[in-house]
């Protein structure tokens, strides 16, 4: 079956280590998206990308970046992590919406980040 | 800026029984309003969506509403089973071409057997 796969599932690391997260997808979808889980907060965007060459920010940017590599892979950066990055991190994709039709994001299994 | 909100935050009900959670918008110009399911430890997952120029609609065990005037879209899901525990969340889009989804805060609902 087509997926959205997100490298690691889990990791611990210190204040101020460089942290990539990896998500890749198989479902030929156009459109990514990064996102974090905090208890009580939902899902927040971080980035989103249409394509390869297009690169948006989200509600919560600051202390991320991303790279789109490939249409089918997509990675989130946290350049010098601090604890309050602590978070459960997911990948989402989507196609277009078309005419009369909106089409649904598709989510990875999450990345689990401790920042210690 | 945008913003969902979404109530109540924790909802416990008997097995049979029904459970509503309720959310609003901001944004008078969203669009689309889908709902996730996550179950513990697992990814999101949509169990239904609505568009905003339909009231209503009915999977099965699961509805959702719309008023767009108050702004304002409920799920329904009637004859509860244990296995309908999972954090839920509502979001919505707004009618910019981005596909960004601004979600709820998430309603944590146990079914108690």
């Amino acid at each position: 079956d087509a997926d959205v796969t997100q490298t690691p599932r889990n990791r611990i690391t210190k204040t101020g280590k460089r942290i990539m997260l990896e998500c890749s997808q198989t479902k030929g979808h156009d459109r990514m998206y990064w996102y974090r889980q905090d208890p009580g907060l939902g899902l927040r965007l971080i980035y989103y990308s249409f394509d390869v060459k297009d690169i948006n920010k989200g509600e919560i940017s600051d202390g991320y970046s991303v790279s789109r590599q490939a249409q089918a892979k997509f990675s989130l950066s946290l350049e010098s992590a601090i604890p309050n990055q602590t978070a459960l991190y997911f990948c989402a994709t989507s196609e277009p919406d078309r005419p009369y039709s909106n089409q649904p994001q598709h989510f990875g299994d999450g990345t689990r980040l401790s920042i210690l | 800026g945008e913003n969902v909100e979404q109530h109540p935050s924790t909802l416990s009900v008997q097995e049979g029984d029904s459970a509503v959670i309720k959310c609003t918008y901001s944004d008078s110009a969203s669009n689309y309003f889908p709902w996730y399911k996550q179950e513990l430890g697992k990814r999101p997952q949509l169990i239904i969506d609505i568009r905003s120029n339909v009231g209503e609609k009915k999977d099965q065990r699961i509805a959702v509403t719309l008023n767009k005037t108050a702004k304002h879209f409920s799920l329904h899901i009637t004859e509860t089973q244990p296995e309908d525990s999972a954090v839920y969340f509502c979001a919505a889009r707004g009618s910019s071409n981005t596909g960004k989804l601004i979600f709820g805060q998430g309603t944590t609902l146990q079914v108690k057997p």
